[in-house]
């Protein structure tokens, strides 16, 4: 079974910093990768996700992720930070039906001004 | 366009009763899953059905349970109530089953605690 691990638990950040959240995966086979975002009270929501192609993808809010498949990751990056982006972020594998997915534990993200 | 709708948002059991969650889609959304969230093990998938018929499983014991109605919207019981069954329980729904535009869309969730 798959398993994905998010080293980071908790990262504080000023504003205009850059951020790089990590995300490792465990599955020999062919994967999809998510990565979602849970702003504080509101519900979970797709930040960004791979499939196949340009392993650099890019999602909303300006925010951006790399497949390398040769160390099983996917980690997300944002070059400047806002106080907006405060929130959890989780990743997220599929290794086929996209409707079962294996999430990180989530790295819960916090801007300050 | 309407969200997904998930009722109630938080009720309180006690140990041994039983609780039914409700989920309403998308409108034309045809796949709904279900997910428990908890502080120590994460987001971790129950089950999704797909045209009433429940397509895939996740490792939960058998007091937990779902089906879907023919108009997508989706129920899931949990019987004999835990103390470790209390969670954010949350449902996504997608256009179909298996479908490579990967995009779940997700309710608010059903907030349960067991006492």
């Amino acid at each position: 079974a798959q398993s994905v691990s998010q080293h980071n638990h908790h990262v504080i950040l000023s504003e205009a910093a850059s951020l790089e959240l990590g995300c490792n995966y465990s599955y020999g086979g062919t994967v999809n990768l998510f990565w979602y975002v849970q702003y504080p009270g509101q519900h979970l929501q797709l930040l960004l996700k791979y499939f196949s192609g340009d392993p650099l993808v890019k999602g909303i809010k300006g925010f951006e992720a790399e497949f390398i498949k040769s160390k099983f990751s996917f980690n997300l990056r944002k070059p400047s930070v806002q106080w907006s982006d405060t929130a959890e972020y989780f990743c997220a594998v599929s290794t086929g039906t996209a409707s079962k997915l294996t999430f990180g534990t989530g790295t819960r993200l916090q801007v300050t001004l | 366009k309407a969200g997904v709708t998930q009722t109630p948002r938080y009720l309180i059991k006690t140990r041994g009763q039983q609780v039914t969650l409700s989920c309403s889609p998308i409108s034309g959304h045809r796949s709904v899953s279900w997910y428990q969230q908890t502080p120590g093990q994460g987001l971790q998938f129950l089950f999704e059905y797909f045209s009433e018929t429940q397509r895939n499983k996740g490792n939960f014991p058998g007091r937990f349970s779902g089906r879907q109605f023919s108009n997508s919207r989706s129920e899931m019981n949990v019987s004999t109530l835990e103390l470790g069954d209390s969670a954010l329980y949350l449902c996504a729904s997608s256009l179909t089953s298996g479908s490579l535009t990967g995009e779940l869309f997700f309710g608010e969730g059903s907030r349960l605690t067991v006492l």
